[in-house]
C-alpha cells in the first residue's frame, strides 16, 4: 500500500497567488516525521519544511507552511505568494518511527507550474 | 546542514559495464542511504549503507547489482553492475546528520544514461 499519496500530478498558479500541493500519509506508528522537498529542472533536492507527528503546531519555514491535519493524515504544502521560481517538483515524503534512522519513502510528487 | 558531494555528476556508459558512484559528505553523519529515480518517476530506496558492514537492501535491489561500501562515517560507494538501458536514471545519496531528527540532505545527484 501507498504510504504516501500526492494525487495532484500537475498544478498551475498564478504569479504572486497561493498554492496547496496535497499529500496523504498512510502509518501506524505513531511516531513520524514529515517532509517536503523541491526538485527543480537541474535535479538537485532540496528541503523546505520538515513537521513532526507530535508538533502542535504547523511547520512554517518563509513563504512555506505546512497545513497539518494529524487526524485527516494530510500534510498539505501551502506556498503564498509564488514566484516563477517555484516552477518545479515536490515531493511529500515520511519517516516512520523516532530517532531518524529510517530512511524517507516518498509520494510521487506534483509538478508546479507558476505562471506569469 | 551537510555539504554532499557526488562524483561523477553524470556518465554515459555501455551496456554491460558497470559505473562506480562516490559520496562525500563533509561532515560525520549517522546514516547514509543511496536512492533511484528513473526517468520522470518519483525516487526508490536502494540501500542503507552501513559503516563496515553489508548494506541492507530494500525489496527488489539485491547486492550483487548495487554493491554498496561505507569505509567511515563521511564516505560512501555505490556500484551500478552489469548495466541496461534500464539502469538510466539520477542517483542520489541522502544523508542524515547527528543535528536533529529532522535533518536528512541529498547530495546533487549522479545521472547515468545507459546505451
Amino acid at each position: 500500500a501507498q504510504k504516501i499519496t500526492q494525487t495532484q500530478p500537475g498544478m498551475f498558479v498564478q504569479e504572486k497567488e497561493a498554492v496547496t500541493l496535497d499529500c496523504t500519509y498512510d502509518t501506524s506508528d505513531p511516531s513520524y516525521g514529515l517532509f517536503w522537498y523541491k526538485q527543480p529542472s537541474s535535479g538537485e533536492m532540496i528541503f523546505l519544511i520538515y513537521q513532526g507527528s507530535y508538533d502542535q503546531q504547523n511547520a512554517t519555514e518563509g513563504r512555506y507552511s505546512l497545513n497539518f491535519q494529524k487526524a485527516r493524515k494530510s500534510a498539505n504544502l501551502v506556498i503564498s505568494a509564488s514566484q516563477l521560481g517555484d516552477s518545479a517538483m515536490y515531493f511529500c515524503a515520511m519517516r516512520e518511527g523516532w530517532g531518524g534512522n529510517t530512511p524517507l519513502v516518498f509520494g510521487k510528487g506534483t509538478r508546479l507550474s507558476v505562471i506569469a | 546542514s551537510a555539504v554532499i558531494s557526488q562524483k561523477p555528476s553524470r556518465d554515459i556508459c555501455q551496456r554491460g559495464t558497470s559505473l562506480t558512484i562516490q559520496c562525500q559528505v563533509d561532515s560525520q553523519v549517522t546514516m547514509m542511504f543511496w536512492y533511484r529515480q528513473q526517468p520522470g518517476q518519483s525516487l526508490t530506496l536502494i540501500a542503507t549503507a552501513n559503516q563496515g558492514s553489508e548494506a541492507t537492501y530494500e525489496s527488489g535491489f539485491v547486492i550483487d547489482k548495487f554493491p554498496i561500501s561505507r569505509p567511515n562515517l563521511t564516505f560512501s560507494t555505490l556500484t551500478v553492475s552489469n548495466m541496461s538501458p534500464e539502469d538510466s536514471s539520477i542517483y542520489l545519496c541522502s544523508v542524515k546528520t547527528n543535528l536533529g531528527a529532522n535533518e536528512q540532505f541529498f547530495g546533487p545527484g549522479t545521472r547515468l544514461t545507459v546505451l
